[in-house]
């Protein structure tokens, strides 16, 4: 059972514009979530995070919202850059983010000039 | 650079074979995490560490499968008798509080 779902397998957006990534998840005990962003032949890289005690977190161009009635969170870059092309993948853990974190399969991103 | 190290980068092995890889956490960190990812898949966890006490282990974990952790510093993963289904990105990560940092990773091929 996929715990942490990321539903689009790619996104297109041109530069400039706003990328939308979404994320859902199924526990209930998931209490941190986390984006990841990833080139290919490199480990993943930390973007941004949010606690469950929050609804949004913004760093930059980066922003995550929660709606855990929804059980759902999505990442927003406003605006978007070429060099944001990459593979995005939605994360998630419980316990305060001490433990081991769930990954969702990823969405790649393309941003196109 | 003071980020997660993993050694080596790659690593082509023949079936059968045993395989080991390191992990070196950022210093301050006492947590250490190992996933795994195949092609189209995110990673998977493996095992976590904090300090030298390994505290949880996934089924994926075979027993073909050892980490450990000695002194609470750097990390090694031992793949004993490695089949194909063993070939994927073998990812270290480590943390302080609650975001984790991964190494660049390192590329198993099993032949």
């Amino acid at each position: 059972d996929q715990q942490v779902k990321q539903n689009s397998p790619s996104l297109s957006v041109q530069e400039g514009r706003i990328s939308i990534l979404n994320c859902d998840y199924t526990n209930s005990m998931f209490d941190y979530f986390l984006w990841y962003k990833k080139y290919p032949a490199e480990g993943p890289t930390f973007l941004i995070s949010i606690s469950s005690i929050k609804d949004k977190n913004e760093d930059g161009r980066f922003t995550v919202f929660l709606n855990k009635s929804a059980k759902h969170l999505s990442l927003h870059i406003v605006p978007s850059q070429p060099g944001d092309s990459a593979v995005y993948f939605c994360a998630a853990s419980a316990f305060g983010g001490s433990e081991k974190l769930v990954f969702g399969k990823g969405t790649k991103l393309t941003v196109n000039p | 650079d003071t980020g997660v190290s993993q050694n080596p980068r790659h690593k082509i092995t023949k079936r059968g074979q045993n395989v080991t890889f390191r992990c070196d956490p950022i210093s301050e960190h006492n947590r250490l995490y190992w996933y795994r990812q195949t092609l189209g898949q995110g990673p998977e966890f493996l095992t976590y560490f904090q300090n030298e006490a390994q505290l949880e282990k996934s089924r994926l974990l075979s027993d073909r499968f050892s980490a450990e952790r000695p002194k609470g510093s750097f990390s090694t993963l031992e793949i004993q008798r490695t089949e194909q289904g063993d070939s994927a990105m073998y990812l270290c990560a480590s943390s302080l509080r609650y975001e984790q940092y991964f190494g660049p990773g390192t590329r198993l091929t099993v032949t």
